[in-house]
C-alpha cells in the first residue's frame, strides 16, 4: 500500500517561479527521501532528510520534515523548464530495507 | 556515483512468451535489489525484493511463478515475466542498495514492456 500521499497531483508554473510539493506519510520513519523521474525514465535520488532533521538544502532544493504532522515538503526555487518531471517522496519500510513511494506530483515548468 | 544499468529499455513481445529484464550494478556490489512496476501517471509499486544467493521476497498479490527473480551474483538481478499477457504491459524499474546500507537507492532507467 502507498505510504505517502502527495499534493498537488499536478502543478504547472512559469519558469522562475517556486514550486512546492507536499508529502504525508503514515508510519514512523527514520528518514524520508525525494526522487525525480523524467517521463519514461528511472528515478534520480534528490535528497534525504533524517527524522532528527527539520530542514535540508541542496542547491535550489529545500526539504522540510515535520515528524509531528508526518509530513514533508519539497521546494524548488527559481524553477527551470528542465525541472519538468514527476517528483516522489519515499520512506523506508519493511524494517528499513525497502522504499515505499508516495503518489507523486507531476510538475510542469513552462517558458 | 553508483550506477545501475537496466536492459532492455523497451521490449515488445507476443502473448504467451517470456521476457527477461536485467539489472546490473556497474560500480558497486548490490546485496539487495528491488523490482518495481509503474503504470502510466502512477507511482511505483514494489513487486519484490531480490537478495543475492537466496530466494526473492514477493509483495502481497505478486505472483512469484509469473515474475521470476534471480539474483545470482552481487551485480546482477533478473526479472523474467513468464507467459506474458497484455495486462502485464507496464514500466518495470529496478533499484539497488549497496552493501554499506546507506540511505540512498540507485535506480535503473526502466524497461517499457508491451505485450501484444
Amino acid at each position: 500500500s502507498q505510504q505517502g500521499e502527495e499534493d498537488p497531483q499536478a502543478l504547472s508554473i512559469q519558469e522562475g517561479e517556486n514550486a512546492t510539493m507536499n508529502c504525508s506519510y503514515k508510519t514512523s520513519i527514520n528518514n524520508l527521501q525525494w526522487y525525480r523521474q523524467n517521463s519514461g525514465r528511472g528515478l534520480v535520488h534528490l535528497i534525504l532528510i533524517r527524522s532528527n532533521e527539520r530542514e535540508k538544502h541542496s542547491g535550489r532544493l529545500r526539504v522540510t520534515l515535520d515528524t509531528s504532522k508526518k509530513s514533508s515538503s519539497l521546494l524548488i526555487t527559481a524553477s527551470r523548464a528542465a525541472d519538468t518531471a514527476s517528483y516522489f517522496c519515499a520512506t523506508p519500510t519493511g524494517g528499513g530495507n525497502k522504499l515505499t513511494f508516495g503518489t507523486g506530483t507531476q510538475l510542469k515548468v513552462e517558458l | 556515483g553508483a550506477v545501475v544499468s537496466q536492459h532492455p529499455s523497451r521490449v515488445i513481445c507476443k502473448s504467451g512468451t517470456s521476457v527477461k529484464i536485467e539489472c546490473r550494478s556497474l560500480d558497486f556490489q548490490a546485496t539487495t535489489m528491488f523490482w518495481y512496476r509503474q503504470f502510466p501517471k502512477q507511482s511505483l509499486m514494489l513487486m519484490a525484493t531480490s537478495n543475492e544467493g537466496s530466494k526473492a521476497t514477493y509483495e502481497q498479490g505478486v505472483e512469484k511463478d509469473k515474475f521470476l527473480i534471480n539474483h545470482a551474483s552481487l551485480t546482477l538481478s533478473t526479472l523474467t515475466v513468464t507467459s506474458a499477457h497484455p495486462e502485464d504491459s507496464s514500466f518495470y524499474i529496478c533499484s539497488a542498495r549497496g552493501m554499506e546500507g546507506s540511505g540512498g537507492y540507485t535506480f535503473g532507467s526502466g524497461t517499457r514492456l508491451t505485450v501484444v
